[in-house]
């Protein structure tokens, strides 16, 4: 069965440095979504992407994020100038058309821990 | 924006027992209702989704409640086993475009002991 993928499974930086978290959704899904999570806490939207563009984000999702489809199988989040806050575990997930199905699958998810 | 309340935050039961997870969410647009499964170090993986035209949906030992009017929706496992050990977090959609935008409860850690 396809599988949402995403790499690095943990990534650790230090604070100010940029990050590029990567992830492969499943082949024919449309629909692609990032979602963060803080050690111990609820799992939190932080923007969803399709046409190769963004069509909703939270507030979460400042100035210092921004996402990418760089090529037909990569969706990628990049973080400009991490901070300490941003230490969580991060899930891409991905979703076909609402008119197949609106469930979306989740990818294993990468930590990221900032010094 | 919406807000979705989980309870228990705990919850501890025996092997065979019944358990149940309750939520609630603020926003009457919100029009689809999964709920995720999150072993230890894992993914969430969705188990069970309502929307807000049926107000009751059951998949083997698993079955999931709404009421619209209320605007709370419970989470039912009858028969638990050890490996439903893990955290089920609720959540309250709403579509936009072509796809829906959760919001996730806070999550309950169901213990199941042998």
């Amino acid at each position: 069965e396809p599988e949402v993928t995403q790499t690095p499974s943990h990534q650790v930086t230090q604070m100010g440095q940029e990050v590029i978290l990567r992830c492969v959704p499943i082949s024919n899904h449309l629909y692609f979504y990032w979602y963060r999570q803080i050690l111990g806490q609820k799992v939190e939207f932080l923007v969803s992407f399709y046409n190769n563009e963004i069509s909703e984000k939270s507030e979460i999702f400042d100035d210092q994020f921004s996402v990418e489809r760089p090529d037909g199988s990569n969706f990628t989040l990049k973080i400009r100038s991490t901070k300490l806050e941003d230490s969580a575990m991060y899930f891409c997930a991905s979703s076909e058309l609402a008119s197949r199905s609106v469930e979306q699958f989740f990818g294993p998810g990468t930590r990221l821990t900032v010094l | 924006g919406e807000n979705v309340e989980q309870h228990p935050s705990t919850l501890s039961v025996q092997e065979g027992d019944s358990a149940v997870i309750k939520c609630t969410y603020s926003d009457s647009a919100s029009n689809y209702f999964p709920w995720y499964k999150q072993e230890l170090g894992k993914r969430p993986q969705l188990i069970i989704d309502i929307r807000s035209n049926v107000g009751e949906k059951k998949d083997q030992r698993i079955a999931v409640t709404l009421n619209k009017t209320a605007k709370h929706f419970s989470l039912h496992i009858t028969e638990t086993q050890p490996e439903d050990s893990a955290v089920y977090f609720c959540a309250a959609s709403r579509g936009v475009g072509g796809s829906y935008i959760p919001t996730f409860g806070r999550g309950t850690s169901l213990i199941v002991h042998p």
